[in-house]
């Protein structure tokens, strides 16, 4: 089943506002990714993770590999509209053949 | 540059009909995903097929196969259609199904609706 454990499950926030969310696990990754996904659409991957305690922006979304790489976190500053959606963390355990695991999202509404 | 492409886009179905969901990727892509999205549940993985030939169970398999008919393309069947598959599948493919290159790329997803 499910290993990710993804918070908060929604959020409701003011435009401008920043916005965190995280993912933790009681196994290893070694790989971290982060999706949005849009109404009606599939997730669009955003930011991708290879090595603890790895530290990457893309625009005003940062995420980070955790240390002890049970965990990442993705923030995102000065919200916006069109951040609204879906963000799902996805790994991949250090361990076994098995592929990517899905967290069970975050659903994010910004207030205009 | 269409990348993950799912037909159809939305079905409805009565139940104990059949379909198949169709899935092409142009990327070159090795691996490939079905995964199901219900609300709260999050994307959990029916099926998989790491590479060319190969097919796998993932989380939720049961009332479900799939064909991977070639590096392109991978199908998911639903034999006897129950309203507990009432969802929106998603397609997906990535380079290989570990370390670099494991960034999955989604479909559009198709809105299945079992009555």
């Amino acid at each position: 089943g499910q290993q990710l454990n993804q918070s908060p499950q929604s959020m409701f926030i003011q435009e401008g506002e920043d916005v965190s969310m995280n993912c933790t696990s009681s196994s290893i990754f070694n790989t971290w990714l982060w999706y949005k996904q849009d109404p009606g659409e599939g997730p669009v991957l955003l930011i991708a993770l290879y090595k603890a305690g790895e530290l990457t922006s893309n625009g005003r979304l940062t995420a980070q590999f955790g240390i002890t790489r049970k965990d990442s976190f993705l923030n995102i500053s000065a919200s916006i509209p069109s951040d609204v959606g879906i963000y799902f963390c996805a790994g991949l355990t250090a361990s076994g053949n098995t592929p990517l695991v899905f967290g069970k999202g975050t659903r994010l509404s910004v207030i205009a | 540059n269409a990348g993950v492409t799912q037909t159809p886009k939305f079905q409805v179905l009565k139940t104990g009909q059949s379909m198949t969901l169709q899935c092409a990727q142009d990327m070159n892509h090795n691996s490939m995903y079905w995964y199901r999205q219900d609300p709260g549940m999050g994307l959990r993985l029916i099926y998989y097929s790491a590479s060319e030939g190969t097919t796998d169970k993932g989380e939720v398999p049961n009332g479900y196969n799939v064909s991977r008919l070639n590096k392109r393309e991978f199908s998911l069947r639903l034999e006897s259609a129950a309203p507990s598959q009432t969802s929106v599948y998603f397609c997906a493919s990535s380079e290989r199904l570990r370390n670099l290159g494991t960034e999955a790329f989604f479909g559009q997803g198709t809105r299945l609706t079992v009555v």
